[in-house]
């Protein structure tokens, strides 16, 4: 199985604050990356797939970089609502497998 | 309006079964390859199982192989998870996710609480 380790397991920032977290696969993924964002008691929402692509309807302040094994998901300007967990996934091969997730909160 | 709504969950004894839907609505069902994912309370993601579009195709994590059934029925635009031999580590809030392009899950339900204890 394809391990996803993400870091941090937690961050805490200040609002306008640009924050980053990474994602490293045990074996190259080829771009089959996803970022998902969960708030509170809600299902999780795409927000980033193939690594780089804008799921359609989110800000354009969340991106997504990397290739191989590393990835990364930035939120430029963080807003409140920003606030929530944040899981990595690889769809390259089954198993699927996820991140244990950023927990973010506001500083 | 893209709708998934998962119903059948519930409290249910160690070694007993549990059938969870997941009714689908607001796009074509029957050209989406779907998956069930689970989230037990305060953890992480755990991808359970996926159905290709015709359901001929299904893939399942090794945790629940030979346990778990994931079938669907396009007529009925509806998802199924047949849960047997349940045991205490499959507790968790159960997902139903649609694979959208490149097999991503671009659409969740809200989730099933699956609980299992005697």
């Amino acid at each position: 199985d394809i391990q996803m380790t993400q870091s941090p397991a937690s961050l805490s920032a200040s609002l306008g604050e640009t924050v980053t977290i990474e994602c490293r696969a045990s074996e190259d993924i080829y771009n089959g990356l996803a970022w998902y964002q969960q708030k509170p008691g809600k299902s999780p929402q795409l927000l980033i797939y193939n690594a780089n692509s804008l799921h359609t309807g989110v800000p354009s302040r969340f991106s997504g970089s990397g290739s191989g094994t590393q990835y990364s998901l930035k939120i430029n300007s963080l807003q409140s609502e920003d606030v929530a967990s944040y899981f990595c996934q690889q769809y390259y091969d089954y198993p699927y497998t996820f991140g244990a997730g950023t927990k973010l909160e506001l500083k | 309006e893209v709708q998934l709504v998962e119903s059948g969950g519930g409290l249910v004894q160690p070694g007993r079964s549990l059938k969870l839907s997941c009714a689908a609505s607001g796009f074509t069902f029957s050209n989406y390859g779907m998956a069930w994912v689970c989230q037990a309370p305060t953890k992480g993601l755990e991808w359970v199982a996926s159905i290709s579009t015709g359901g001929g195709n299904t893939y399942y994590r090794d945790s629940v192989k030979g346990r778990f059934t994931i079938s669907r029925d396009n007529a009925k635009n509806t998802l199924y998870l047949q849960m047997d031999s349940l045991r205490s580590e499959d507790t968790a809030t159960y997902y139903c996710a649609r694979h959208g392009y490149y097999s991503v899950m671009d659409a969740w339900g809200q989730g099933a609480s699956v609980t299992v204890s005697s």
